[in-house]
């Protein structure tokens, strides 16, 4: 298996602009998961879905993000009106689903906001 | 509610010498512990894991014992490379019993070997 693909694995966009960010988890994978990981905050879930519903945003830390899952293979992370303080590097994972199972990460995308 | 503590870093160790990492939880029953680490430019990746008390996870000469009496599970290697350079993360995992799924991490601790 390739593993979870993300992409682009960087993005350099001004403030303002929008940003969509994508992934495609492990086949047969229930959970998918986006994390964001700064020096000043580390690493925070953001939001995750079960069989491509959304389960749980409550980290998700504006209405300037949007996340959704069309199908099993694909999901998106987007940003609009991105700004400065959203520069990270933006993980996802997806999970098979049972307790004690690890979660499979991607390379992650960092985003550069100017 | 859930939480990890884990040693601040960062922490410089010169090749060869003997590494403890700390890492304490709170959770109620038994979760999953695991042990992830992340490379410079990468995501991060499972190191390795206990599911229940008493477990010990190992891996390319790391351990870890599930201490469910101190509520730790210290990440352990006699003798460290210059390529266990990176970052170390302890996390909690979901209860068997219950239907959330997330992983709960530690801020992570920065390794450095010296040759």
């Amino acid at each position: 298996d390739a593993g979870v693909i993300q992409s682009p694995r960087h993005e350099v966009t001004e403030m303002g602009q929008e940003v969509t960010l994508r992934c495609k988890p492990i086949s047969g994978h229930d959970y998918l998961f986006w994390y964001r990981q700064t020096m000043m905050r580390g690493l925070e879930l953001l939001i995750y879905f079960n069989n491509n519903v959304p389960i749980d945003d409550s980290g998700m830390p504006e209405d300037r993000f949007s996340a959704k899952m069309p199908n099993a293979s694909f999901s998106t992370l987007k940003i609009q009106p991105s700004e400065p303080r959203d520069s990270a590097v933006y993980f996802c994972a997806s999970t098979p689903g049972l307790a004690g199972d690890e979660q499979y990460f991607g390379p992650g995308t960092r985003l550069t906001v100017t | 509610g859930d939480s990890v503590t884990q040693m601040e870093g960062p922490v410089t160790l010169s090749e060869e010498a003997f590494l403890t990492i700390n890492c304490t939880y709170t959770a109620t029953g038994y979760p999953s512990l695991f042990w992830y680490v992340q490379y410079p430019g990468e995501g991060l990746q499972l190191l390795l894991k206990a599911t229940k008390a008493d477990d010990k996870g190992s891996n390319k000469g790391f351990e870890a014992t599930y201490r469910k009496e101190t509520t730790s599970f210290h990440l352990e290697k006699g003798s460290v490379q210059v390529s266990d350079s990176a970052v170390y993360f302890c996390a909690l995992g979901p209860l068997s019993s219950g239907s959330a799924r997330q992983l709960t991490f530690g801020s992570g601790t920065q390794l450095t070997v010296l040759p």
